[in-house]
């Protein structure tokens, strides 16, 4: 069974504080993305990924910053939180045949106070 | 504007009746076209690709209208386990690049 995991549901920074989300597929998918979900404004890229240690901008990359050293592992890295960054961040992966299936994991929300 | 657009909903159906919903995309350069499905608190899952000439999938029929950039989604006999949320999304770059619109919120009554 297709599986992507992120590694914390939930959490809670103080604004400033650097933040690491990291995700693990284990289909050995090339792609792997990064968005975030917000009520009204749907989901948006931040970052995506096609190959090991390549990394492009989405639509919103401002503030965030992406590391892909393995291919099963890609992570998203907030350098200074700010509250503007709570939100659902869902990390997802695709083959390079692109179906156009994403699979998603579970989502880490964060909250910066 | 955004580039996938949606009534957010909701929609309350009868349970048994038949619900339809369109999507609109902007970006005239999208190739592929998808509906995902999203149950609260969950993550997004694939519901059905959507093809030019219009595609079903048991209770679910999608079309495509290139000429006015919408898609649309028909679900058929509609059941409580399809209350959910459903993704309109429109893809350029051969697919990899995929444009999320804000959802369409669906829920199915007794």
């Amino acid at each position: 069974d297709v599986k992507v995991t992120q590694s914390s549901r939930y959490l809670v920074k103080r604004t400033g504080e650097k933040v690491f989300l990291e995700c693990v597929q284990d289909m050995d998918h090339e792609n792997m993305f990064w968005y975030r979900q917000d009520p009204g404004l749907g989901l948006r890229l931040i970052y995506f990924s096609y190959d090991v240690k390549m990394k492009e901008k989405g639509d919103i990359p401002e503030g965030y910053s992406v590391s892909r050293e393995k291919k099963e592992r890609f992570s998203l890295i907030l350098e200074s939180a700010s509250t503007n960054q709570t939100s659902m961040y869902l990390c997802a992966s695709s083959t390079s045949d692109s179906t156009g299936e994403l699979f998603f994991g579970e989502g880490s929300r964060l909250t910066v106070l | 504007r955004k580039e996938v657009e949606q009534d957010p909903g909701p929609f309350n159906v009868p349970e048994g009746a038949t619900v339809a919903f369109n999507c609109t995309y902007s970006n005239s350069a999208s190739q592929s076209f998808f509906w995902y499905r999203q149950d609260c608190r969950k993550e997004p899952k694939l519901l059905m690709s959507v093809y030019s000439s219009g595609n079903e999938d048991g209770r679910f029929t999608a079309q495509l209208n290139r000429a006015s950039q919408y898609i649309s989604l028909l679900i058929r006999d509609s059941k409580l386990s399809d209350s959910a949320t459903y993704l309109c999304v429109a893809g350029r770059d051969a697919g990899n690049k995929l444009t999320f619109g804000g959802g369409t919120r669906v829920l199915v009554k007794p």
